[in-house]
Formats: structure tokens, C-alpha cells, sequence
């Protein structure tokens, strides 16, 4: 079992619509948890981190985490064709400390 | 600001031969990470340096691969002899403590 696993897509979503993306991780020690999104041929970029149970908004993003049940997951409002992409869920496993677990990531096509 | 820097931005070699590939991190951080990243294995921590000291190289994969960190503002990466499954993007990135990390642009190895 991978320590971090995504459904690696693509999902396709009209333009407009909700985008809902999906971590499961293994680590129940884990304790920070973080949404990258990677244009193709571009480096990751941070565009949410979480660290307690619940729903913490961005703009058009909303992070969600359940600890008790191991998910994390990105819902994106008003898709735009833009938001095209790989998201990748990383964890770490305790705060303070360096080690980025990623998942493998999801393809993300927005459809115009 | 600049970002991290790295160079080059492909390398395409032969197997057999050396290749290294560099980093810049931003001024003023002091944590460098040096990543892989593959289709089927995703990214992957290959080391860490803190304070330009190597804490971490449990995830650099054999003795072909070796890194160095001789100041706050450069690090290299190098692979002797390279083989074709070395093939990848491989992503420096760099944090001020525990703060959010910046990657680089990438190198892509194109090992024949």
C-alpha cells in the first residue's frame, strides 16, 4: 500500500463545475497536509495546506481533511479551463519536521 | 526575487556517463530538497540538507548518486554512471525552516 494514494484520472470536468479531488493516506500519525498543483512541464506550486479536521477555504478552493477516516480532498468552485492540471496531496508526518510524502497525483481537464 | 534556480534545464546523455545536475536555492533559506520525479513513482525525496548539511539520504537510490551542498547557495546532484532508469525530472527545492518550499524549475535526464 502506498503511504499516499491518488486516483491518478484524468477527471473531467465541464467548465464551471465543481472539481472534487481525493487523497487517502496510510500514516495516522500524519499531521500536515498540503494540495500542489503542477502545470505539465512546470514545477509544483502550493496552493492549500490544512492541519485540523474540517473545511478551510481559498478563494475557489476548499481543502478538506477527516483524520478518523484517512482522506484529504480539494474541491475546486467554477472550474475554469485554467485549473487544468496534476494535483498533487502531500503529508507530513508530524509538524516540524522535513519529509514531504507525495501521492502520485491527479490529472485534472477542465472542459471549455 | 529569483527563485530556486537549477541547471540545466535537459540533459540528454548517454549511459554510462556522469552527469550532474545544479541548484541555487533563494537567498536566505536554509533547507534544500532534492526530488525525483517519475510517472510511475511520482516524486520522490532523494536528500535533504539543512544548514548545508546533509540530514537525510535515506531516499537517494544506490551509490551512483551523490550530492554536496559546499555553501548556503549552491548544491549539486551528481550521478556516476548513469543508467536509463535514472531517467526523470529531478526538482531542487528550498524553505526558510519550517515554512512552505519553493522548487525549482526542474532538470530533465534523458539517460540512452
Amino acid at each position: 500500500q502506498k503511504e499516499v494514494e491518488q486516483n491518478s484520472g484524468p477527471l473531467s470536468v465541464p467548465e464551471g463545475a465543481i472539481a472534487s479531488l481525493n487523497c487517502t493516506y496510510s500514516d495516522r500519525g500524519s499531521q500536515s497536509f498540503f494540495w500542489y498543483r503542477q502545470y505539465s512541464g512546470k514545477s509544483p506550486e502550493l496552493i492549500m495546506s490544512i492541519y485540523s479536521n474540517g473545511d478551510k477555504e481559498d478563494g475557489r478552493f476548499t481543502a478538506q481533511l477527516n483524520k478518523a477516516s484517512q482522506y484529504v480532498s480539494l474541491l475546486i468552485r467554477d472550474s475554469q479551463p485554467s485549473d487544468s492540471a496534476t494535483y498533487l496531496c502531500a503529508v507530513k508526518r508530524a509538524s516540524g519536521t522535513y519529509k514531504y510524502i507525495f501521492g502520485t497525483g491527479t490529472r485534472l481537464k477542465v472542459l471549455a | 526575487d529569483a527563485g530556486v534556480i537549477q541547471s540545466p534545464r535537459h540533459e540528454v546523455t548517454e549511459m554510462g556517463q556522469e552527469v550532474t545536475l545544479r541548484c541555487k536555492p533563494i537567498s536566505g533559506h536554509n533547507s534544500l530538497f532534492w526530488y525525483r520525479q517519475t510517472m510511475m513513482r511520482g516524486l520522490e525525496l532523494l536528500i535533504y540538507f539543512n544548514n548545508n548539511v546533509p540530514i537525510d539520504d535515506s531516499g537517494m537510490p544506490e551509490d551512483r548518486f551523490s550530492a554536496k551542498m559546499p555553501n548556503a547557495s549552491f548544491s549539486t546532484l551528481k550521478i556516476q554512471p548513469s543508467e536509463p532508469r535514472d531517467s526523470a525530472v529531478y526538482f531542487c527545492a528550498s524553505r526558510f525552516n519550517n515554512n512552505e518550499q519553493f522548487f525549482g524549475p526542474g532538470t530533465r535526464l534523458t539517460v540512452l
